[in-house]
């Protein structure tokens, strides 16, 4: 069973403007919740982060909001820009170790 | 800055054949993981090594055994490959909790 969704599968914008890209997840003993960004024949890299007794994280141009009661989270990219183009993939865990991830969203940033 | 090191980055098996994934960390990390990748599934993680001595299993343990070798390093092994573990395949090391895990860039393994 995926704990942790990600609805879509790919998401193309403009230069510029919003990227919005969400993930749902099932278990409501998760705390942590991290998005990674992927780029072809690289491993994950590391974006932003939040924990659970918070409801927004904001790093640079990346924000990350968690609806605990909706249990839905989605990371703001603004502005886009072509060097965001990657996978995105959402994840979540409860003790640090069980990482639980989504199956990733392709995001493509046109100039 | 080498962070997580894998090897090696392709190999091809045929059914039935033995494989160690290589995998070390030059970041002092404590914990240790091991996950796949295949499409459509994002990663699930099949192992995983909290601290130096100890290893867990994760979500898709069967088939593969682990080796936590010292801090540095953290093998899976693969005794008799079936064709349904090709994947690709990801080590990733974290420092401790409440921070995030830096990955390898990963090993492409294929069995026929």
């Amino acid at each position: 069973d995926q704990q942790v969704k990600q609805n879509s599968p790919s998401l193309s914008v403009q230069e510029g403007r919003i990227s919005i890209l969400n993930c749902d997840y099932t278990n409501s003993m998760f705390d942590y919740f991290l998005w990674y960004k992927k780029y072809p024949a690289e491993g994950p890299t590391f974006l932003i982060s939040i924990s659970s007794i918070k409801d927004k994280n904001e790093d640079g141009r990346f924000t990350v909001f968690l609806n605990k009661s909706a249990k839905h989270l989605s990371l703001h990219i603004v502005p886009s820009q072509p060097g965001d183009s990657a996978v995105y993939f959402c994840a979540a865990s409860f003790n640090n170790n069980d990482m639980r991830f989504g199956a990733g969203t392709r995001l493509t940033v046109k100039p | 800055n080498a962070g997580v090191t894998q090897t090696p980055k392709f190999q091809v098996l045929k059914t039935g054949q033995s494989m160690t994934l290589q995998c070390a960390q030059d970041m002092n990390h404590n914990s240790m993981y091991w996950y796949r990748q295949d499409p459509g599934m994002g990663l699930r993680l099949i192992y995983y090594s909290a601290s130096e001595g100890t290893t867990d299993k994760g979500e898709v343990p069967n088939g593969y055994n682990v080796s936590r070798l010292n801090k540095r390093e953290f093998s899976l092994r693969l005794e008799s490959a079936a064709p349904s573990q090709t994947s690709v395949y990801f080590c990733a090391s974290m420092a401790g909790r409440g921070v995030a895990q830096h990955f390898g860039d990963g090993t492409r393994l294929s069995i026929l």
